[in-house]
């Protein structure tokens, strides 16, 4: 079981808006440290879609977007496409395992 | 452009050992952490390891998971990053891919991926 909690899955019709909440604790993010999110579409390789919480890398829509607040972590999809339909981890540090911990990761259905 | 090419990975028995090469190109790998990260079949992903720049130590973290058994090293010289995978597990089993961190020290967030590598640890 992961210290970061996702839900399992979540879904929306096209041109809506879903959320998909990361809850952490007082170890990892509510300890300050980075939330980065990922997409990974079936049979590819992971996507980095925002990073230190609420940045987004070049090429990646304004329609991702990541915040933050106490031991949670959210990434918000709006104006959602057929082409969102991926598994989506957040990914963060955790200061009692000294290392990396993932979500169990997301899975977004576009209806 | 930013390249990942993994090499390595196959068949293993357990107990015995595999090496996993990850060549890059297209950025000074020097100034960039590298972390591995797994996948096993229809499950979610893992965190294996990485290993900062040079600039930050070259210092290494691994999961609990994998701690006394697998290897990170780097020769920025040849622009490669090794997982050297010791003493495996079925567990282990899994497609495993190297990633670029984004800055020389750690969990900045991967922005590059190897295309992945497929290990399988039966017997």
């Amino acid at each position: 079981q992961s210290l970061l909690t996702q839900p399992p899955s979540v879904s929306g019709a096209p041109g809506q808006g879903v959320t998909i909440s990361c809850t952490g604790s007082s170890s990892n993010i509510g300890a300050g440290y980075n939330v980065h999110w990922y997409q990974q579409l079936p049979g590819t390789v992971p996507k980095l879609l925002i990073y230190d919480t609420q940045n987004r890398p070049s090429g990646v829509p304004d329609r991702f977007s990541g915040s933050k607040s106490g031991p949670s972590a959210s990434l918000a999809i709006t104006g959602l496409q057929a082409e969102d339909e991926a598994d989506y981890y957040c990914q963060s540090y955790d200061t009692s395992l000294r290392g990396v911990v993932f979500g169990g990761g997301t899975k977004l259905t576009v209806l | 452009e930013v390249q990942l090419v993994q090499s390595g990975g196959g068949l293993a028995k357990p107990g015995r050992s595999l090496r996993l090469s990850c060549a890059a190109s297209g950025f000074i790998v020097g100034d960039h952490g590298m972390s591995w990260v797994r996948q096993a079949p229809g499950k979610g992903l893992e965190w294996v390891g990485f290993i900062r720049s040079k600039a930050y130590g070259g210092t290494i973290e691994n999961a609990a998971s994998v701690k006394g058994r697998f290897t990170l090293s780097r020769d920025d010289s040849k622009g490669i990053a090794y997982l050297q995978m010791d003493n495996l597990k079925i567990e282990d089993t899994a497609v495993y891919f190297c990633a670029r961190e984004r800055t020389g020290y750690s969990s900045s967030g991967s922005d590059f991926w190897g295309q992945g590598a497929l290990v399988t640890v039966s017997s």
